[in-house]
């Protein structure tokens, strides 16, 4: 049962113009959700993160929006650039102590110069 | 500021050997994470370690453990390797964390752990 799921593999922009990643979720408890860059032969990376009580983060060119009510984030990359390239991970935890976090597959970004 | 580290960066072992994969934390942070990806496969969390307890467990066989040391480095222990466990293991590291707070987990580059 996949609880964190990025259903396009990939998503290909133009230098400049604005990325936008989605990711759904099915478990309601989720209150904590990240969004994680990976280089190749790299641990991921965190870029920035949401908590339910929101429904934006913004940190430089990146924005986190948050639709509790249709369980759906998305992050926002303005302007897009070839350094952009990478694949994205979406990521969800449950409150309290619990701590372990939900991954989704992953999407690969390409900006295209 | 020196990130997560892991070592080795790769091990190579044989089917029903003992491997042992290390991770220091980042300066200051108390709790550690260690996940899997398996290829296809998202990231999948195996534990996680806080004041040198363990205090999550994912869902994997008891020959995945490990230990939280007193300086807050980790170990993470596989025995009996099957082919399956194949995989790349990361380590992450958070500030502790404190009732109804929130703290993102920083990975290190991990271990790729190939089973011949």
């Amino acid at each position: 049962d996949q609880q964190v799921k990025q259903n396009s593999p990939s998503l290909s922009v133009q230098e400049g113009r604005i990325s936008i990643l989605n990711c759904d979720y099915t478990n309601s408890m989720f209150d904590y959700f990240l969004w994680y860059k990976k280089y190749p032969a790299e641990g991921p990376t965190f870029l920035i993160s949401i908590s339910s009580i929101k429904d934006k983060n913004e940190d430089g060119r990146f924005t986190v929006f948050l639709n509790k009510s249709a369980k759906h984030l998305s992050l926002h990359i303005v302007p897009s650039q070839p350094g952009d390239s990478a694949v994205y991970f979406c990521a969800a935890s449950e409150p309290g102590a619990n701590s372990k976090l939900t991954f989704g597959k992953g999407i690969t970004l390409s900006v295209r110069p | 500021e020196a990130g997560v580290t892991q070592s080795p960066t790769h091990l190579i072992k044989t089917r029903g050997q003992q491997a042992t994969l290390r991770c220091s934390p980042i300066s200051g942070h108390t709790s550690v994470y260690w996940y899997q990806q398996a290829l296809g496969l998202g990231l999948q969390f195996l534990l996680w370690y806080d004041e040198g307890e363990e205090r999550n467990r994912g869902n994997f066989p008891p020959r995945f453990s490990g230990r939280q040391f007193p300086n807050y480095s980790s170990e993470l222990n596989v025995n009996a390797l099957e082919l399956e466990d194949s995989a790349l293991y990361l380590c992450a590291s958070s500030l502790r964390l404190l009732q109804g707070s929130n703290q993102p987990q920083h990975f290190g580059d991990g271990t790729r752990l190939s089973i011949l």
